[in-house]
């Protein structure tokens, strides 16, 4: 089955705790973004991949960082969690960005306190 | 700062009445325009993409584009309560990706 994984899928953490979000597509797809959905503002996209090893900012990349090392995966990594991060965090990959079809993941809900 | 403006709603219709989600956007050279329907508590999934000014059909649903308006409309004919959801516009760019924050929409039996 063609799909998007995140994990985890809930996260509380505190402040300044290193975590990472895992992503992993098994479509083959070169395309893979991040987005933080917060309430009344829309996704907005953190950062994105355009291949291996090369990603670059989006909207709002401030206290974020990700990788790119294999195709199929695109882990996000939050360095020292605020509490300005507490959001609901979406992976999307497609074959091209911006014509075809972005595939998105089934989110994860982070709580940082 | 490149914007995508949606209604946020709710916008309320009968079943089987034709439901209109309006959306603007500030960047001109835009290049690609996309709905997506999001349930509560899922992610988005995609309904219409287009590229090029006029309509454009799929099944019960009509985009509409008007690059010198700048302005994407979603028409959903014979609204079913299955389409309750919020409806994100977005708009596409040299690899950013814009989206508004959403119009909600209750279909109501």
């Amino acid at each position: 089955e063609a799909q998007v994984t995140q994990n985890p899928r809930y996260l509380i953490t505190v402040t300044g705790k290193k975590l990472t979000v895992t992503c992993s597509q098994n479509m083959n797809h070169e395309y893979m973004s991040w987005y933080r959905q917060d309430p009344g503002l829309g996704l907005r996209q953190i950062y994105y991949s355009m291949n291996v090893e090369v990603t670059d900012k989006g909207d709002v990349p401030e206290g974020y960082k990700v990788s790119r090392k294999e195709k199929r995966n695109f882990p996000l990594i939050l360095e020292s969690p605020s509490p300005n991060q507490t959001s609901l965090y979406f992976c999307a990959s497609s074959f091209l960005a911006g014509v075809e079809t972005q595939y998105f993941g089934p989110g994860t809900r982070l709580l940082v306190l | 700062q490149k914007e995508v403006e949606q209604n946020s709603g709710p916008l309320s219709v009968p079943e089987g009445a034709i439901a209109s989600l309006n959306c603007t956007y500030s960047d001109r050279v835009s290049q690609s325009f996309f709905w997506y329907r999001q349930y509560s508590g899922k992610s988005p999934e995609l309904i219409m993409s287009i590229y090029s000014n006029g309509d454009k059909e799929d099944g019960r649903f009509t985009a509409q584009l008007n690059k010198a308006s700048q302005y994407v409309s979603l028409l959903i004919r014979d609204s079913q309560p299955s389409d309750s959801a919020t409806y994100l516009c977005a708009a596409y760019n040299n690899n950013d990706m814009r989206f508004g924050a959403g119009t909600r929409l209750t279909v109501k039996p």
